[in-house]
């Protein structure tokens, strides 16, 4: 089993969509963790951390269950600019360890 | 300000072929990191280092080595290439040591490495 686990995709959603991402990760032990944005052939950027209580960036909500061991990410009003892939990313005893990432095309 | 800055972009290299790649950062941060990025496999952590002086092995080491040249640069070398090798390499730093909870890994542009 991944440590960290996405759906690839990819999800193609109209514009205005909401779309949720989903992540699991396997060890309880792990300490934070963080949803990292990717666009085709360029290096992953933080998107936004994610914290116990669920927190929100404009658009952008992440939740966080630690008893089922899983990650979320919504995008509501989803624009064109959000095409691009989603790394779920956990910290491990000090390493950062990445899902293989979820991909999203947003179309007109 | 640069961010982080890696070359080459791109090397084609046949195996058993040596090269370095070289990465460096102007935000004056402590711990710097080499992953590599494979097709529906997330990025991999190869090794890391802390801080100046320190390095340490990731999660795929073998067929590596690194330098911490100082604070500003960390260079990832291939002795003996192989085609398994064949990947994109990115280099990231952070504020803190490494790895700490609320740390943010900065990336650099990426290396596209190819291995005949």
């Amino acid at each position: 089993r991944k440590e960290v686990e996405q759906d690839p995709g990819p999800f193609n959603v109209p514009e205005g969509a909401t779309v949720a991402f989903n992540c699991t990760y396997s060890n309880s032990a792990s300490q934070s963790f963080f949803w990292y944005r990717q666009d085709c052939r360029k290096e992953p950027k933080l998107l936004m951390s994610v914290y116990s209580s669920g927190n929100e960036d404009g658009r952008f909500t992440a939740q966080l269950n630690r008893a089922s061991q899983y990650i979320s990410l919504l995008i509501r009003d989803s624009k064109l600019s959000d095409s691009a892939t989603y790394l779920c990313v956990v910290n491990q005893g000090g390493k950062l360890i990445f899902g293989q990432g979820t991909e999203l095309s947003v179309k007109p | 300000n640069a961010g982080v800055t890696q070359t080459p972009k791109f090397q084609v290299l046949k195996t058993g072929q040596s090269m370095t790649l070289q990465c460096a950062q102007d935000m004056n941060h402590n711990s710097m990191y080499w992953y590599r990025q494979d097709p529906g496999m997330g990025l991999r952590l190869i090794y890391y280092s802390a801080s100046e002086g320190t390095t340490d092995k990731g999660e795929v080491p073998n067929g590596y080595n690194v330098s911490r040249l100082n604070k500003r640069e960390f260079s990832l070398r291939l002795e003996s290439a192989a085609p398994s090798q064949t990947s994109v390499y990115f280099c990231a730093s952070s504020e803190g040591i490494a790895g700490g909870p609320t740390d943010t890994q900065y990336f650099g542009p990426g290396t596209r490495l190819t291995v005949l």
